[in-house]
């Protein structure tokens, strides 16, 4: 079975430095990952996908995320932070025949001026 | 395209007390999620219907959670009795295998506080 574990409860980056949010994963077989982001009182809103296509992987607001294989890792990156990208971020992975989604505990972003 | 919609946004109730939510999702979605996600953790599926049939709902506790989704559209999740450790925010998905059933697409949710 896949699970997913993000290492950080909290990351705190001032606005304009780079953001790196860290996600391994655990998996018998080639799997399927996500981020997904989640802003104060909203649903969970889809960043990126790697489904075993190119190994970098271009999200929305700027986001990329590089599935590593050798490192079972497949960790979120933004070159310059802005205030609204504040928000929790939660990484996931498939299972169940590629329809169970199974979240991470979560990474909370604070972006300082 | 709208989005899915959830109601209520937030209810309290009292412990032993029913509640229910409910969702629609994005219209020509087949498939359709209940979660559930407590403080501080990744959200947790509970149900998971392809059209009206539940396909998955191992996670579900059967002894006070019923959910349905009649005629395959909009779906309803009921827990009764409410106890103090069902307060979370409940979250609904659809995905649509015409597109990837890989991507769902999340509502508000509904926070529900027991008390």
């Amino acid at each position: 079975a896949q699970s997913v574990t993000q290492l950080d409860s909290h990351v705190s980056v001032s606005e304009g430095t780079p953001v790196l949010l860290r996600c391994n994963y655990s998996s018998s077989y080639s799997p399927s990952l996500f981020w997904y982001v989640q802003h104060p009182n909203k649903g969970l809103q889809l960043l990126l996908k790697y489904t075993s296509a190119a190994t970098l992987v271009k999200g929305i607001n700027g986001f990329e995320a590089e599935f590593k294989k050798s490192e079972t890792s497949f960790h979120l990156t933004k070159p310059s932070a802005h205030m609204s990208d504040a928000a929790e971020y939660f990484c996931g992975g498939l299972t169940g025949g590629g329809n169970k989604l199974t979240f991470g505990t979560g990474t909370q972003l604070k972006v300082e001026l | 395209e709208a989005g899915v919609v959830q109601s209520p946004r937030y209810k309290i109730i009292e412990k032993k007390q029913p509640v229910a939510f409910w969702c629609n999702p994005i219209s020509g979605h087949n498939t359709l999620y209940w979660y559930r996600q407590n403080l501080g953790q990744g959200p947790e599926l509970l149900i998971r219907y392809e059209n009206e049939e539940a396909v998955d709902d191992s996670q579900l506790p059967k002894d006070r959670f019923s959910a349905e989704r009649l005629k395959g559209v909009d779906s309803t999740l009921k827990i009764q009795p409410a106890e103090l450790g069902d307060s979370a925010v409940y979250l609904c998905a659809s995905s649509s295998h015409r597109r990837s059933s890989y991507e769902q697409y999340f509502g508000p949710g509904t926070r529900l506080t027991v008390t």
